[in-house]
């Protein structure tokens, strides 16, 4: 089935840095991704949605300017936290549209602890 | 996209089946359920998803009442690694569109022995 590879699996940062997140779709075209974010014993919320070769669409309350996506190519989407704080970190998942099947796949996540 | 209810959680002896339940009652005629599973520290795996048949794959069944406001997720036999929080998600489009995914709160199956 379609895998989407997500990178790092988990990482910690100082404060003030930026923390970059990959995730790859290995065998098929992701022209849409969603992006995640879990924190303990809470649900998935949606963050963004980024589409290929334009501008991603930011779900009420989150911070574009903070959280920047880019959508490069049909196989790359990366979200990336910048000016990280301890409040930022979480559980961050990025999903795919798998269209020739039937649902949606999604990395493996990626912890972030700012410290 | 309907809105959906589930239990907080829910215990199954292992070897025995699941049945989680999900109450979808404004649910629209275009809309699909879905249901996915998360186990911890992990991206959440689909399982099946359903319009208004009966739906069964390797993994499990999906029963759908007839007037489509609420559904059952069966595992048949429920194994420990069946651990995980299930998400019951509706959504309007089925295969094939790439509308998004709301998340609920889920119920947190515990498999015990």
């Amino acid at each position: 089935g379609a895998v989407v590879s997500q990178h790092p699996s988990w990482v910690i940062c100082k404060s003030g840095t930026s923390v970059k997140i990959e995730c790859r779709s290995l065998d098929f075209q992701a022209t849409t991704m969603f992006w995640y974010r879990q924190f303990p014993k809470q649900s998935l919320m949606l963050m963004a949605t980024s589409n290929e070769g334009s501008k991603a669409t930011y779900e009420q309350g989150v911070e574009k300017d903070k959280f920047l996506i880019n959508h490069a190519s049909l196989t790359l989407s990366t979200l990336t936290v910048t000016s990280a704080h301890p409040e930022d970190s979480s559980f961050y998942i990025c999903s795919a549209p798998d269209v020739a099947n039937y649902g949606y796949t999604f990395g493996s996540g990626t912890r972030l602890t700012v410290v | 996209d309907a809105k959906t209810t589930q239990p907080p959680s829910m215990d199954c002896a292992e070897g025995r089946a699941a049945n989680l339940p999900c109450n979808h009652s404004t649910i629209s005629g275009n809309e699909y359920v879905y249901w996915y599973r998360q186990i911890h520290s992990q991206g959440p795996q689909y399982i099946i998803h359903g319009l208004k048949n009966n739906e069964t794959n390797e993994m499990a069944s999906l029963i759908i009442t007839e007037d489509r406001k609420s559904s059952t997720l069966i595992l048949p036999h429920a194994t420990l690694r069946d651990t995980a929080v299930y998400y019951c998600i509706v959504r309007t489009g089925g295969p094939g569109t790439a509308s998004k995914l709301t998340f609920g709160t889920g119920t947190r199956l515990q498999v015990t022995l």
